[in-house]
């Protein structure tokens, strides 16, 4: 079965860079939603789209921002990185309010 | 808003024993769903099990069983006849029942650390 595709799955990049993640939901779901998992730490939610729109928002600093595209497909974008933003980032898929499904994550690495 | 209480860090059990790890939530809808997730080394974030708050019957997945006290707000998980493989960072979650775009996220607890001693 298919499952929630991200990538990079690894990425380094500097202080003040900017990154993109992207992410690509199970075929035919719906929503997908963004988290943020610190060292040690649990996930926390970001942001959500539902058809393409954004739905809901969570912890996400202004430096960074999202949106979904007609494929379905989302990206997550973030400016003027920090140190404190090295993190796993998880994108989920679902369709109708039950399970959300995670894709492997996307590991960010600020120096 | 709801919250996800997982008040042990880290818990310890040997192979083929059980063990039950505790998780407490707090909020003021009466229908929602509860999850526990496992997060093994490779960070992947497993669905384990999960239950319906309207249904007062458990929900079981073979060795995985929870114990829900939805007037104590209380979902614990079961693990019985423990295996090596269940090593991981187990976080329950909660979730409304009701899907709007705002109600749709997941909530978690800050997890516990499972180890099996062989």
């Amino acid at each position: 079965a298919a499952g929630v595709i991200q990538s990079p799955r690894h990425l380094i990049k500097e202080k003040r860079e900017t990154a993109t993640l992207k992410c690509y939901p199970i075929p035919r779901h719906d929503t997908v939603y963004w988290y943020q998992q610190g060292p040690g730490q649990d996930p926390q939610f970001l942001i959500s789209f539902y058809e393409k729109m954004q739905s809901d928002k969570g912890s996400i600093p202004d430096r960074f921002s999202a949106q979904q595209f007609s494929d379905y497909h989302s990206e997550l974008n973030m400016s003027s990185l920090e140190l404190g933003d090295s993190a796993l980032y998880f994108c989920a898929s679902s369709l109708r309010p039950i399970e959300q499904f995670f894709g492997p994550g996307t590991r960010l690495t600020v120096l | 808003a709801q919250t996800v209480t997982q008040s042990q860090p880290e818990m310890s059990v040997q192979e083929a024993e059980t063990v039950t790890l505790s998780c407490t939530y707090d909020t003021s809808e009466s229908d929602y769903y509860l999850f526990w997730y496992k997060q093994p080394p490779s960070r992947q974030m497993i669905l384990v099990i999960r239950q319906e708050a309207y249904k007062q019957q458990n929900a079981t997945e073979n060795r995985f069983s929870v114990n829900f006290q939805k007037a104590a707000k209380s979902f614990s998980l079961k693990i019985s006849d423990s295996q090596l493989g269940d090593a991981a960072m187990y976080f329950c979650a909660y979730r409304s029942r009701f899907y709007t775009g705002a109600n749709s996220k997941l909530t978690f607890g800050k997890g516990i650390t499972l180890s099996v001693r062989p």
